[in-house]
């Protein structure tokens, strides 16, 4: 049971460019979330999705796009990267909504140049 | 929309003492949850409250949700140097998402 994995890692990206960032859960999990993390500013949600083929904007969606094909993964694509969304990236999955646990992925740290 | 605050940002403590962090919000809360992120690593849950005045134990950790359900406290007594991270509270402001405060960071002087 891996529980809740982040690809890549690290990623080192120019202005312009874009790139996707991949989470997956085994853990059958409905809900799924992505956060980013930056100093002083606690986790703010992106996107998130309450089921397969559902999504639903959070609090900071500009500039970010997500899809959820299949109920296990959830991926957070980045279409024209800009400095200011250098950050550390979380994604995380509950059950069934926001009065269950939130599990979070080990985290997927960006920097935009 | 709700915000949910935490003071202090940081906290600075001698091992061994102890110390309080409190989490207020501008609207009632369903529950609120509690996690704990230590230095490089990502959050992972601590405990949930759901009572009005409910409080829960964790060993040396106290939690306690408010009358009003609009605040929140983490006690932590005989602070150790495994308490060492960020502690971030998290309130529901409809059922799908939670809203997390800014942290708590604590460091421990030995």
């Amino acid at each position: 049971n891996a529980g809740v994995t982040q690809t890549p890692k690290f990623r080192v990206l120019k202005t312009g460019q874009s790139m996707t960032l991949l989470c997956a859960q085994d853990m059958n999990h409905e809900y799924m979330y992505w956060y980013r993390q930056d100093p002083g500013m606690g986790l703010r949600l992106i996107h998130y999705s309450v089921g397969e083929g559902t999504t639903a904007k959070g609090e900071v969606p500009d500039g970010y796009n997500v899809s959820r094909l299949k109920k296990q993964n959830f991926l957070l694509g980045l279409e024209s990267a800009a400095p200011s969304q250098t950050s550390v990236y979380f994604c995380a999955s509950s059950y069934a909504g926001a009065h269950e646990t939130q599990y979070f992925g080990p985290g997927t740290r960006l920097l935009v140049l | 929309g709700q915000q949910v605050m935490q003071i202090p940002q940081y906290q600075h403590v001698q091992e061994g003492e102890d110390f309080t962090t409190y989490c207020n919000s501008s609207t009632t809360l369903s529950n609120i949850q509690w996690y704990k992120q230590r230095p490089g690593g990502h959050p992972v849950f601590l405990i949930q409250l759901v009572k009005s005045g409910e409080v829960k134990k964790q060993k040396r950790l106290t939690f306690q949700f408010g009358e009003a359900k609009k605040n929140s406290s983490l006690h932590i007594t005989a602070t150790q140097t495994t308490d060492v991270g960020t502690y971030f509270c998290a309130g529901t402001p409809n059922d799908y998402k939670l809203s997390f405060g800014a942290g708590t960071t604590v460091t421990v002087r030995a």
